[in-house]
């Protein structure tokens, strides 16, 4: 069954460092999306990409994020300046369609700012 | 803000035993739900959906009741499994984008 992949698992960085999380979306998907969750809390949505460009963000989502799909497989999320309130769980989705399409969750990269 | 909330935190069940959890939505133009389970340390796995022109849906072995006039959602579990311990998420979507918002959660524990 296929299935979304995130790389690393666990990211443990210094404040004020850049990371990139990466997603393996389903590879039929078109839409794709990142989720954080903070520990002990709900999961919030933060982005939607959909032909090579931002669909949809949430607040959250402000100017030290950025994402990209730098080839056909590959999602990627960029914090560009890492603050200790980023810490949390980062999922990544795919959807084949939009509005009532399944969203496919990865397993996950845990993020740990220091 | 609108949001997604949940009822219980915690819901203890003995083992073959039917489960309900519940969840609050105030968002009136949502059309969209769906439960998601999540195991530990993995990513929230769908388990059921429901549109807002229904008011039941039945999986295998889960069913979804969704209430609009008091604006509630509830998944039940039939014949609950150790396997089914994990936390339950309902989630809302409306038609003016894809973004899932998220309840809080409520924890299933299942005792043998």
């Amino acid at each position: 069954e296929p299935e979304v992949t995130q790389t690393p698992s666990h990211q443990v960085t210094q404040m004020g460092q850049e990371v990139i999380l990466r997603c393996v979306p389903i590879s039929n998907h078109l839409y794709f999306y990142w989720y954080r969750q903070i520990l002990g809390q709900k999961v919030e949505f933060l982005v939607s990409f959909y032909n090579n460009e931002i669909s949809e963000k949430s607040e959250i989502f402000d100017d030290q994020f950025s994402v990209e799909r730098p080839d056909g497989s590959n999602f990627t999320l960029k914090i560009r300046s890492t603050k200790l309130e980023d810490s949390a769980m980062y999922f990544c989705a795919s959807s084949a369609g939009q509005t009532i399409d399944e969203q496919f969750f990865g397993p996950g990269t845990r993020l740990t700012v220091l | 803000g609108e949001s997604v909330g949940l009822h219980l935190p915690t819901l203890s069940v003995q083992e073959g035993d039917n489960s309900i959890i519940n969840c609050a939505y105030s968002n009136s133009a949502s059309d969209y739900f769906i439960w998601y389970k999540q195991e530990s340390g993995k990513g929230p796995q769908f388990i059921i959906d429901i549109r807002s022109n229904m008011d039941k849906r039945q999986g295998q072995r889960v069913t979804v009741l969704l209430n609009k006039t008091v604006k509630h959602l509830s998944l039940q579990i039939a014949a609950t499994q150790p396997g089914d311990s994990a936390v339950y998420f309902c989630a809302e979507k409306w038609n003016a984008g894809n973004m899932l918002t998220f309840g809080g959660g409520t924890r299933l524990m299942v005792k043998p």
